[in-house]
């Protein structure tokens, strides 16, 4: 089976400031895609990012942004600028044959 | 928008009883997911169905069934629950066989098996 590692069980930080959350993954595949999904204490698990691996280029969307390093396959979360709101459980998971394969997850607290 | 409706918030079922939990989304997507979420774990998918009638074993299948009838609806089956069964189950739902579609998750259900 696809193995995914977040070796970050727990984080946390003072609001404004940036953190990153790691993740690596193995795959034999050249061609697949990643995602980030954040599990706020709603339980919803919510889309943050996606990177499709045949892109160099680094996704971003406003705050958040990964560094996707294909080779060593790895595919951290950087939040800049972190808000309250931003505290959850973040899960890597690259998709193989359309499923999700999730990391064991980083619980991340942003402290007023 | 999208809405994957899982039909319990939380649920409390003896040992050995027969279990069942109802996922039915709004949106005629093609696949639909069960995981189990569990701390230190991650999510471990179940089952997932690709089209009506259509089934395949995930990573942890053993003690559970599925079924799919109409595809808008995904039910996970636990013949005789087992307090190792005890966990939050979430359904999801993708469109097709698209790489870079999102998935849809529902809000999950809190299982206790005593």
């Amino acid at each position: 089976a696809q193995t995914v590692t977040q070796s970050q069980p727990e984080m946390s930080v003072q609001e404004a400031e940036t953190v990153t959350l790691s993740c690596t993954y193995d795959t034999s595949e050249n061609n697949y895609y990643l995602f980030w999904y954040k599990q706020p204490p709603s339980r919803q698990m919510i889309l943050v990012i996606r990177q499709e691996a045949y892109k160099q280029q680094n996704a971003t969307e406003n705050r958040f942004s990964v560094n996707f390093q294909k080779a060593a396959k790895s595919f951290s979360l950087k939040i800049s600028d972190s808000q309250l709101g931003d505290t959850a459980m973040y899960f890597c998971a690259p998709m193989k044959k359309g499923k999700l394969v999730f990391g064991q997850g980083t619980r991340l607290t942003i402290n007023p | 928008d999208v809405k994957v409706t899982q039909s319990s918030r939380y649920l409390v079922k003896r040992t050995g009883e027969k279990v069942f939990l109802e996922c039915v989304q709004d949106m005629d997507h093609e696949n639909m997911f069960w995981y189990r979420q569990d701390p230190g774990l991650g999510l471990r998918l179940i089952y997932f169905s690709y089209d009506v009638k259509m089934k395949e074993k995930g990573d942890i299948p053993e003690g559970y069934s599925v079924s799919r009838e109409k595809k808008e609806r995904f039910s996970l089956i636990l013949e005789s629950a087992s307090t190792n069964q005890t966990s939050m189950y979430l359904c999801a739902s993708s469109p097709g066989q698209g790489g870079n579609t999102e998935a849809f998750f529902g809000q999950g259900t809190r299982l206790t098996v005593v």
